[in-house]
């Protein structure tokens, strides 16, 4: 059981916008910031958002992440076949310890 | 440019404890702004903070592993460890390494680079 939950699956098709849930408490996503990585399978995750909604250099500004109380969302625009991946928020608790969700598996169709 | 490589045992006994070693090259482990990092993530399930060390050693653990864990640090070497004791086959996952920017009182708390990760596998 994540301490942060997400949607198990989510989906669309080329071109369109697709949103990831990400939902945590006061003691996380409440207090601290969000981020998010996404991961292929046998290969490092990759940082996509940090600090709730900036973008390290190189990722397109197709992803962007938002945070509004204990939820943070990430925003794919204009979906392209190699953005099928697992999506997974992050955060730190204030109880001092790191935080994922459960991943969510998106699928291009 | 910052590269992360683990290294251990691909197979480990029940009871037994599990040894993993970070070694980072391009850049160096003394710094004001990183932490240094353990993830993890079981055969189909998802990712997993173990914990993260400071230069200095100081460290922060993952409360549901804090009682069989421990990291250590060798800036000389520019090597972590990670040491988790009386492993059992829920232990078995893929096993990263990763730079932690933990900056709290500014709010970031990222993971920016990663080790491509290494398998263990709790079996007798």
């Amino acid at each position: 059981q994540s301490v942060l939950t997400q949607p198990p699956s989510a989906s669309g098709t080329p071109g369109q916008r697709v949103t990831i849930s990400c939902s945590g408490s006061s003691s996380n996503i409440g207090t601290n910031t969000v981020n998010w990585y996404q991961h292929l399978p046998g290969t490092a995750p990759k940082l996509l958002i940090y600090g709730n909604n900036q973008r390290p250099s190189g990722v397109p500004d197709r992803f962007s992440g938002s945070k509004s109380g204990t939820s943070a969302s990430l925003a794919i625009s204009g979906l392209q076949s190699e953005d099928e991946a697992d999506y997974y928020c992050a955060s730190w608790d204030d109880s001092l310890h790191g935080v994922f969700g459960g991943g969510t598996k998106l699928t291009v169709l | 440019q910052l590269q992360l490589q683990e290294s251990g045992p691909g197979l480990v006994k029940p009871s037994e404890t599990l040894s993993l070693t970070c070694s980072v090259s391009g850049a160096s482990m003394i710094s004001t702004t990183y932490y240094w990092g353990w993830i993890r993530q079981p055969p189909g399930k998802g990712l997993e903070w173990i914990g993260s060390i400071y230069y200095t050693g100081s460290t922060y653990y993952n409360p549901s592993l804090r009682s069989r864990i421990t990291m250590s640090a060798d800036t000389s070497k520019k090597k972590f460890t990670l040491n988790v004791r009386s492993v059992t086959a829920a232990d078995t996952a893929v096993y990263y390494c990763a730079r932690q920017v933990l900056l709290l009182l500014d709010g970031y708390n990222h993971l920016d680079y990663w080790g491509q990760g290494t398998l263990v596998m709790v079996s007798s």
